[in-house]
């Protein structure tokens, strides 16, 4: 167990749909990643956020967004969901610079959300 | 823009046996880090063993190690021993030092274990 979670596990929903998938980073963690697993795409950064605001981006689409809270839980929220959109959408966290050099760039996975858009 | 490059899509190896997964990757900087990640039918993906470029000697974890060669940019994992439990997907990644750079993933080894 990474100390990661995610809800839910499963989602299954219809195309032009909205959902929202939650992350929980382990404690103390303030960075917070998103990737998207897909048969085709392997696995594809989405978008980052440290404590609180927006700190990279990478191929996410105008229909997805997410946010960080000030609990440090991120939502991502996907839109007009498309078929292509199946995937296993996966959250990741990394510590904040340490004693240990190389945490800051270590991230640990929560177990993912699996969504079918039929 | 960094790159990474897993040649093998598929290994198997016999129970016991050792067997060895390639990696290359591609960066025009000087210090960043290297992982290997696995993910098993349960699909999570679990950190195994952790590379630091800066880092001559090359990382290992009970038994794991990798054989890490800067100047070729090649980062192969070795599985010592190989059990039935390691049967899995296993990513080579990479990522920048600082910590505001994301993971960048090969596609991936399928790699089977033979009772």
């Amino acid at each position: 167990d990474s100390g990661v979670t995610q809800t839910p596990k499963h989602l299954i929903t219809a195309t032009g749909q909205r959902v929202t998938l939650r992350c929980s980073p382990r404690s103390g963690d303030l960075s917070v990643y998103w990737y998207q697993q897909s048969l085709d795409q392997g696995l594809q950064f989405l978008i980052q956020y440290y404590n609180g605001e927006e700190r990279a981006k990478g191929n996410i689409l105008e229909r997805f967004s997410a946010q960080q809270f000030p609990d440090l839980h991120s939502e991502l929220n996907l839109s007009s969901l498309e078929l292509g959109d199946s995937a296993l959408y996966f959250c990741a966290s990394s510590p904040r610079r340490g004693w240990d050099r190389g945490s800051q760039e270590t991230q640990y996975f929560g177990p993912g959300t699996r969504l079918l858009v039929l | 823009a960094q790159t990474v490059t897993q040649s093998q899509p598929e290994m198997s190896v016999q129970e016991a046996e050792t067997v060895t997964l390639s990696c290359t990757y591609d960066t025009s900087e000087s210090d960043y880090y290297l992982f290997w990640y696995k993910q098993p039918p349960s699909r999570q993906m679990i950190l195994v063993i952790r590379q630091e470029a800066y880092k001559q000697q090359n990382a290992t974890e009970n038994r794991f190690s990798v054989n890490f060669q800067k100047a070729a940019k090649s980062f192969s994992l070795k599985i010592s021993d190989s059990q039935l439990g390691d049967a899995a997907m296993y990513f080579c990644a990479s990522t920048l030092k600082g910590g505001n750079t994301p993971l960048v993933f090969g596609k991936g080894t399928r790699l089977s274990v033979i009772a």
